[in-house]
């Protein structure tokens, strides 16, 4: 079944060590999100691709980087993690984004910092 | 700036009884797409319904129903004889426009939380 996929389900880190989550999608899809999600809280963009063309969000901390180095793979880098960053992140994707399409979630990564 | 109101914040409801999740947006933009996801405490978002602005029927898919009405600004679900694995936090999503760029973001109310009680 074509999907998208989050490894691992669970990363823990120390406080201030670099940490990556990966995503990767069976779906072909051109656009790539990624979401932070605080305990009872909607999830919140920080990016996403369109194709290789980044788009931040205008309040996502300069901590967190992206990559996609193809159409499969999207990473979220945390160069710095503070507890505040602890937190679900999700992977979304979508087709085309012009056309409203659906986003669709990947499993999630739990991030704790410790 | 758009915005989404999901005014439960929780629901506990017995099994098998109906439960109504409520959902208010509004918007300037004549075309748009209202959503609803399902995230059960595994954590992942799945993917509920999509519904064009302009298609105002309502739209059954087994235990579920939704119900949009463009003249009060809602799209409520409805979930009929409610199951223990219905128990998840229910969130309904607008599309808006990124930046007037032409892409579509999501913007997501707040979440219901429902618990169906065995």
């Amino acid at each position: 079944d074509a999907m998208v996929i989050q490894n691992p389900r669970y990363q823990v880190t120390q406080f201030g060590k670099p940490v990556t989550l990966s995503c990767s999608q069976t779906l072909n899809h051109n656009v790539m999100y990624w979401y932070q999600q605080k305990s009872s809280q909607a999830p919140k963009l920080l990016f996403h691709y369109y194709d290789k063309d980044f788009n931040n969000e205008a309040d996502t901390p300069d901590n967190f980087q992206s990559r996609r180095p193809n159409t499969s793979f999207c990473f979220l880098d945390i160069r710095s993690p503070g507890l505040g960053d602890a937190a679900m992140y999700l992977c979304a994707t979508s087709r085309d984004p012009a056309q409203q399409e659906t986003q669709y979630f990947g499993p999630g990564t739990r991030l704790l910092v410790l | 700036a758009q915005k989404v109101t999901q005014a439960q914040t929780e629901i506990s409801v017995v099994e098998k009884e109906d439960v109504t999740l409520d959902c208010v947006y509004e918007t300037r933009d004549t075309t748009y797409y209202l959503f609803w996801y399902k995230q059960p405490p595994s954590g992942e978002l799945v993917f509920l319904i999509r519904r064009n602005s302009f298609d105002e029927q309502n739209e059954i898919s087994g235990r579920y129903s939704w119900n949009f009405q463009k003249s009060t600004s809602s799209f409520n679900f409805t979930i009929t004889a409610s199951q223990v694995v219905d128990s998840a936090v229910y969130f309904c999503a607008l599309s808006e426009e990124y930046s007037g760029a032409g892409s579509y973001q999501l913007t997501f109310g707040k979440g219901t939380k429902l618990s169906v009680i065995p």
